[in-house]
């Protein structure tokens, strides 16, 4: 299978600061990537749709202006939490798909974030 | 509103015996279906799919089962190993959407004892 690496795997960071994730296809040209986010024993939730050049299309309930996302490139995707709170620690995971339609999204090894 | 629901949050089977994971599913939209493998801290890898043309795929020890009158599709593992132990999420989605939009059932762990 196609390989998406997510960087870092985990991090600690203090409240009130901004944490950027990244997510890239490494073997193939992403159109769209998709981040979702898992809460312990919880199924893992889309928070966003991000395609190659365009803006994120967010789920609703989640906040564009907190969770920034850009893709710029078609390896690439970042997912920035802005002023980050306790509440913002989860578990946060990318997926990357070749071209839209029938394609299994294949998964990051998704990103600890912890907020102190 | 939980479009795809996994009912047993966790199984536990004998090594060599068949394991079967469930999924409802209520958006009749949905055409599309696919099951992950998950471990802990890490991200899910794909297991199997089905399109909803088929009513059974079948990749190795990994059998799904899909029964569009009902909703329902299942993932059968036989023989069933203990390093199958894992959470296994069902997924979703359907035509029109953006690439792989996937709705996700809650998951189940299943235990393989040796």
């Amino acid at each position: 299978g196609a390989v998406v690496s997510q960087h870092p795997s985990w991090v600690i960071c203090k409240s009130g600061t901004s944490v950027k994730i990244e997510c890239r296809s490494l073997d193939f040209q992403a159109t769209t990537m998709f981040w979702y986010r898992q809460f312990p024993k919880q199924s893992l939730m889309l928070m966003a749709t991000s395609n190659e050049g365009s803006k994120a299309t967010y789920e609703q309930g989640v906040e564009k202006d907190k969770f920034l996302i850009n893709h710029a490139s078609l390896t690439l995707s970042t997912l920035t939490v802005t002023s980050a709170h306790p509440e913002d620690s989860s578990f946060y995971i990318c997926s990357a798909v070749r071209t839209a339609g029938y394609t299994e999204a294949f998964f990051g090894q998704g990103t600890r974030l912890t907020v102190v | 509103d939980q479009q795809v629901k996994q009912n047993s949050p966790s199984l536990s089977v004998q090594e060599g015996r068949i394991s079967i994971l469930n999924c409802d599913y209520t958006n009749s939209m949905f055409d599309y279906f696919l099951w992950y493998k998950k471990y802990p801290a890490e991200g899910p890898t794909f297991l199997i799919s089905i399109s909803s043309i088929k009513d059974k795929n079948e990749d190795g020890r990994f059998t799904v089962f899909l029964n569009k009158s009902a909703k329902h599709l299942s993932l059968h593992i036989v023989p069933s190993q203990p390093g199958d132990s894992a959470v296994y999420f069902c997924a979703a989605s359907a035509t029109g959407t953006s690439g792989s939009r996937l709705t996700f059932g809650e998951g189940t762990q299943l235990t393989v004892n040796p």
